[in-house]
């Protein structure tokens, strides 16, 4: 079965710093994988996705990820955080048929003066 | 491009009441389609997802159904709602041309008291 994992379900940063959200996932094969942010009370919006090309990706916003297989990782990160980045973050892989999404547990990313 | 309606935006209802959440999309034909419940502190979790009109697969046993009478609606139901099933629910559908994407209705926020 495959499963995600999100180390630390609180980051804060200050404005300007970089920023490091932790996913790594479990399976035998490399998985799509996902980054989504919801902000308060919101749907879930696309920040960017890994699909077996380059491993690393660039999003919207300033985000990117590496896909390091020997590490079953996809860790996103921002060089420099935003008042606006602050939100919660969402890491996903497709499984099965039918395009099904497991998720981890979120990261909530907090952003400092 | 593709929309997903979610109404209502948010409810509150009292145990035992019965519940009716109600999911359309606009812009794409014949989406795979998905419900999603988003609890307190913790991730999503995959609900009921829909390959077609008729057709509901269930992930987890619980006190919830699902149905879609209509290519673009995706309904969740419930006869008796319980305390555990407060929580944000999420639709998503299967986004058009990039079928290992989803793409996230605004949520309903439904608390049982």
């Amino acid at each position: 079965a495959q499963s995600v994992t999100q180390l630390g379900s609180h980051v804060s940063v200050s404005e300007g710093a970089l920023v490091l959200l932790r996913c790594n996932y479990s399976s035998s094969v490399p998985p799509y994988l996902f980054w989504y942010v919801q902000y308060p009370n919101q749907g879930l919006q696309l920040l960017l996705k890994y699909t077996s090309a380059a491993t690393l990706v660039k999003g919207i916003n300033g985000f990117e990820a590496e896909f390091k297989k020997s590490e079953t990782s996809f860790h996103l990160t921002k060089p420099s955080a935003h008042m606006s980045d602050a939100a919660e973050y969402f890491c996903a892989a497709l499984r099965g048929t039918a395009s099904k999404l497991t998720f981890g547990t979120g990261t909530r990313l907090q952003v400092t003066l | 491009s593709q929309t997903i309606h979610q109404w209502p935006a948010t409810l509150v209802q009292p145990v035992g009441s019965p519940l009716s959440l109600e999911c359309t999309v606009e812009g794409t034909s014949n989406p795979n389609l998905y419900w999603y419940r988003q609890a307190a502190g913790r991730g999503l979790q995959l609900l009921f997802y829909s390959v077609g009109i008729g057709q509901i697969s269930s992930e987890v046993p619980q006190n919830l159904s699902a149905s879609r009478p209509q290519d673009r609606q995706f309904i969740l139901s419930s006869k008796k709602l319980l305390l555990s099933d407060s929580g944000f629910y999420l639709c998503a559908c299967q986004r058009e041309f990039a079928y290992n994407e989803q793409f996230f209705g605004p949520g309903t926020r439904l608390t049982v008291l």
